[in-house]
């Protein structure tokens, strides 16, 4: 079990919008700032989000983070086929005194 | 432009030591808050944090290994070592370096390694 509890699976319909979630506690995204990875199978993960609701150069604005005390969600709105990956949260940890990530949400493009 | 490339033995018999070496450039882990860290991916399954070294010399460890893990650094060469001792099978996974440019605890991995593929087994 994750520390960070991600839903295994999502999906939904090209141009339609999915939400993923990811729950923590006050030791990780309660106290520090979340960020998400996309990984499409076979590729190395690559940062979507940083500092909660940050996109990197790069990221398309049809995806957007949120935060709200020990959650975060990240939103994908106008669903293409080329989102269809795993999405991965992180965050500090004080109790494990390390970095801990979800266990992953496997998105399809149906 | 920073890149990151894992180098090391693609099989590894249970009991032995696991060497990685994460060489890298268009960055110095001299540099003010600069770390590089190791994560790694069993086949099939999530992302698991194992390490991080700054550009002070401070390290960090997931807890559940860290009496198994050692990690290190040569500034001049560019290159950041991990170590892991006694392997099990259940080591076997993809390793990957990633670079973090902010020290501190919000940090995140803004490059990332291809990774090397490590599987376990007599």
């Amino acid at each position: 079990q994750s520390v960070l509890a991600q839903p295994p699976s999502a999906s939904e319909t090209p141009g339609q919008r999915v939400t993923i979630s990811c729950s923590g506690s006050r030791s990780n995204i309660g106290t520090y700032t979340v960020n998400w990875y996309q990984q499409v199978p076979g590729t190395a993960p690559k940062l979507l989000m940083y500092n909660n609701d940050q996109r990197p150069s790069g990221v398309p604005d049809r995806f957007s983070g949120s935060k709200s005390g020990t959650s975060v969600s990240l939103t994908i709105s106008g669903l293409q086929s080329e989102d269809e990956a795993d999405y991965y949260c992180a965050a500090w940890d004080d109790g494990l005194n390390g970095l801990v990530f979800g266990g992953g949400t496997k998105l399809t493009v149906l | 432009q920073v890149t990151l490339r894992e180098s090391g033995p693609a099989l590894v018999k249970p009991t032995q030591t696991l060497t990685l070496t994460c060489t890298f450039s268009g960055f110095s882990l001299s540099t003010d808050r600069m770390c590089v860290n190791w994560i790694r991916q069993p086949p099939g399954k999530a992302l698991e944090w194992l390490a991080r070294i700054d550009w002070d010399d401070d390290k960090y460890y997931t807890t559940s290994l860290k009496t198994r893990l050692t990690i290190s650094k040569d500034t001049s060469k560019n290159q950041v070592v991990l170590t892991m001792t006694n392997v099990d099978p259940v080591d076997t996974a993809t390793y990957y370096c990633a670079r973090s440019p902010l020290g501190g605890y919000n940090y995140y991995f803004d490059y990332w390694g291809q990774g090397t593929l490590v599987t376990v087994s007599s």
